[in-house]
């Protein structure tokens, strides 16, 4: 990806609500497609991937992402948000095939879990 | 398994001085990334050792910076001298050989906080 935009940089929901955080990406070739997410005073820890086989790509924790290249969209959705959910999430992109396999992170959506 | 692991955690420093930050990468990984998060602003790639080599250093910011990796086993970056827009968490990241992704996971280590002051 050439680009990775996280719509949001703060996301509050309640204990048992949906979590929806947003990603669109930019790129002129199928890009791979991550979410990580780091807990506080952690380091990043991968939770799910995107690498062209499913569009629907289920990760740790409940978490899951949909592909949808007619929106170039990866949003990350949890049915149910839980307490320790709280963290900072990153939406990252990579074209594969390159010189190295970097990751081109967006901004980063700290999600707040209200009781 | 020992994840990637990160030193110092966290570090203050004066401008002009100079620091070290060392990764110790997943035993068995030959790439190892480095990435830098200025404060309120994105996650951006550094460098890129395959063992030994440096494979991309397109992200390294000016000449300040030197990153090694002797032996293709643990690798310092650091800075000289430290300037005020250097602080921010770096990271250091690995994966297993070769670039196929279906299954080399980049693991991060929790990053060195780093303030010049």
């Amino acid at each position: 990806a050439q680009s990775v935009t996280q719509l949001g940089s703060h996301v509050s929901v309640s204990e048992g609500a949906l979590v929806l955080l947003r990603c669109n990406y930019s790129s002129s070739v199928p890009p791979y497609l991550f979410w990580y997410v780091q807990y506080p005073n952690q380091g990043l820890q991968l939770l799910l991937k995107y690498t062209s086989a499913a569009t629907l790509v289920k990760g740790i924790n409940g978490f899951e992402a949909e592909f949808k290249k007619s929106e170039t969209s990866f949003h990350l959705t949890k049915p149910s948000a839980h307490m320790s959910d709280a963290a900072e999430y990153f939406c990252a992109g990579m074209n594969y095939g390159g010189a190295t396999n970097k990751l081109i992170f967006g901004t980063g959506t700290l999600l707040a879990v209200q009781p | 398994e020992a994840g990637v692991t990160q030193f110092p955690s966290h570090s203050v420093i004066e401008k002009g001085q100079t620091v070290t930050l060392r990764c110790d990468p997943i035993s068995g990984h030959d790439n190892l990334y480095w990435y830098r998060r200025v404060m309120g602003k994105e996650i951006k790639f550094l460098l890129h050792f395959v063992k030994e080599s440096k494979q991309d250093e397109s992200g390294m910011p000016n000449n300040r910076f030197l990153a090694e990796r002797t032996g293709g086993t643990y690798s310092t970056l650091k800075v000289q001298p430290a300037e005020l827009e250097d602080s921010g968490v770096y990271f250091c990241a690995s994966s297993q050989e070769g670039r196929s992704l279906s299954g080399n996971t980049i693991y991060f280590g929790e990053g060195s906080w780093l303030t010049v002051v």
